[in-house]
């Protein structure tokens, strides 16, 4: 089965500074990689996803994020963090096969310092 | 990107009592839908895969006398919580896939979710 893994709690970062939220995955198979963020209360924006292609993804708000096969990571990444940025944000990944299940990771709770 | 709608957005209700959250599709058709279960801080627990004009697909561990799902319309799936109590104050959250989850390519989209609290 897939999954994923998301290893920091929280991730402390300064307004302007690049932002990095980092996740592992497993999967059989070519992974799909998608990353969603979560604003207190709210259900889980999409950002951005990998299905095939350049390995390098852009998505909304400026973020982008990197498949690396060998590394089996998806690291999302922003150049210069806003403090609108502060946020819990989740990585997930389904198998190109069998029943389209998301698998999440424990989600990462980003806070950016004015 | 699409649009899923949740009804109501919280809600406060007796212990015993029954509580009906609906999801919507607004601008695309969807036959499947999933629903989620998130404790604070933590991440999403799928509950149960909807299908419409089927039965829905509940994940080992979730009580399907407790959790009815209905999946009228390609447009519509609703979560009943039976005969609630304290422990099934959560956050419920929907998603549906564009697409039909026909293809796995296809992105999920989620509602606003639904905060439910049972005194």
């Amino acid at each position: 089965a897939q999954s994923v893994a998301q290893p920091e709690d929280q991730v402390n970062v300064a307004e302007g500074n690049p932002l990095t939220v980092k996740c592992t995955y497993s999967v059989s198979g070519n992974p799909y990689l998608f990353w969603y963020v979560q604003y207190p209360n709210r259900g889980l924006q999409f950002l951005l996803k990998y299905i095939t292609g350049d390995n390098l993804v852009k998505g909304s708000y400026g973020f982008e994020a990197e498949f690396n096969k060998s590394q089996t990571s998806f690291h999302l990444k922003k150049p210069s963090a806003l403090v609108s940025d502060s946020a819990l944000y989740f990585c997930a990944v389904r198998a190109p096969y069998g029943n389209n299940r998301l698998a999440f990771g424990k989600g990462n709770q980003v806070v950016v310092i004015p | 990107g699409a649009v899923v709608s949740q009804h109501p957005s919280w809600v406060i209700c007796k212990s015993g009592t029954s509580v009906k959250i609906e999801c919507r599709s607004l601008d695309f058709q969807a036959t499947t839908m999933f629903w989620y279960r998130q404790f604070p801080k933590q991440s999403l627990m799928l509950m149960a895969t909807s299908n419409e004009g089927s039965k829905a697909t509940y994940e080992q561990g979730v009580e399907k006398d407790k959790f009815l799902i209905n999946h009228a319309s390609l447009t519509l799936s609703t979560l009943t919580v039976t005969s609630a109590h304290p422990e099934d104050s959560s956050f419920y959250i929907c998603s549906a896939p564009t697409g039909g989850a026909r293809y796995s390519t296809d992105t999920q989209y989620f509602g606003p979710g639904t905060r439910l609290t049972v005194l």
